[in-house]
């Protein structure tokens, strides 16, 4: 079945530090993947799509088929980065998008 | 214009009773998905409407979740004999098609007294 998995719950990181939130996946094919954000009080929002190949506030993050990983990637965590991560699946048979469980970041000034 | 409205955005109902649950997605907004976000739990997908395709319902966790999406527009997720365990946010969301961006509404949180 396809699967994403976030496997820390939470991460704490000190501002200035470089920040990872792993995402890996289960898929065969070839899969549409998303990073969304939700910062206190604020709705669910997309942050970054791996086909645009963009950085958004700083972070990127690279589709590696290989390791069916697509972590999420920052050289300098700012404090306004803390927030609730979510790494996302779209396959391309069945359309609908699926969500890890998420990670939970925060920034520590 | 409006982003997704979910109403209401807050709902208390005792253990048994059905709860309707609505989203108007974004105008001219294809596709609307139903999700689940509890803690611990990360968004467990419902279930999935895209134009005038059958719905993708393999997220229900049972035959008590049913949603309807009339004339392709407004969505109503029922939750029938409700349990505690159904406590927990209600997202939806919307996209302009398949694979899209999706943009949530601010969730309705119920509560199974």
């Amino acid at each position: 079945a396809q699967r994403v998995t976030q496997p820390e719950k939470l991460l704490s990181v000190f501002k200035g530090a470089p920040v990872e939130l792993k995402c890996n996946y289960s898929y065969s094919g070839s899969p549409e993947l998303f990073w969304y954000v939700q910062y206190s009080r604020q709705r669910l929002q997309l942050l970054l799509r791996h086909i645009s190949r963009e950085s958004i506030k700083g972070f990127t993050a690279d589709l590696n088929k290989g390791e069916t990983s697509f972590h999420l990637k920052k050289p300098f965590a700012q404090e306004e980065d803390s927030a609730m991560y979510y790494c996302a699946l779209s396959y391309s048979s069945a359309s609908k998008i699926i969500f890890g469980s998420g990670t939970r970041l925060s920034i520590r000034p | 214009g409006a982003g997704v409205s979910q109403s209401p955005s807050n709902k208390v109902t005792e253990k048994g009773k059905d709860v309707e649950l609505r989203c108007d997605p974004i105008s001219g907004h294809t596709a609307l998905y139903w999700y689940r976000q509890s803690l611990g739990q990360g968004l467990e997908f419902l279930i999935y409407f895209q134009g005038n395709s059958a719905p993708d319902k393999s997220g229900l966790p049972s035959d008590r979740f049913s949603a309807e999406r009339t004339g392709g527009s407004v969505s109503t997720l029922t939750i029938q004999r409700t349990q505690q365990e159904d406590s927990a946010v209600y997202l939806c969301a919307s996209s302009l098609g398949v694979g899209e961006k999706l943009f949530f509404g601010s969730g309705t949180q119920l509560s199974v007294l």
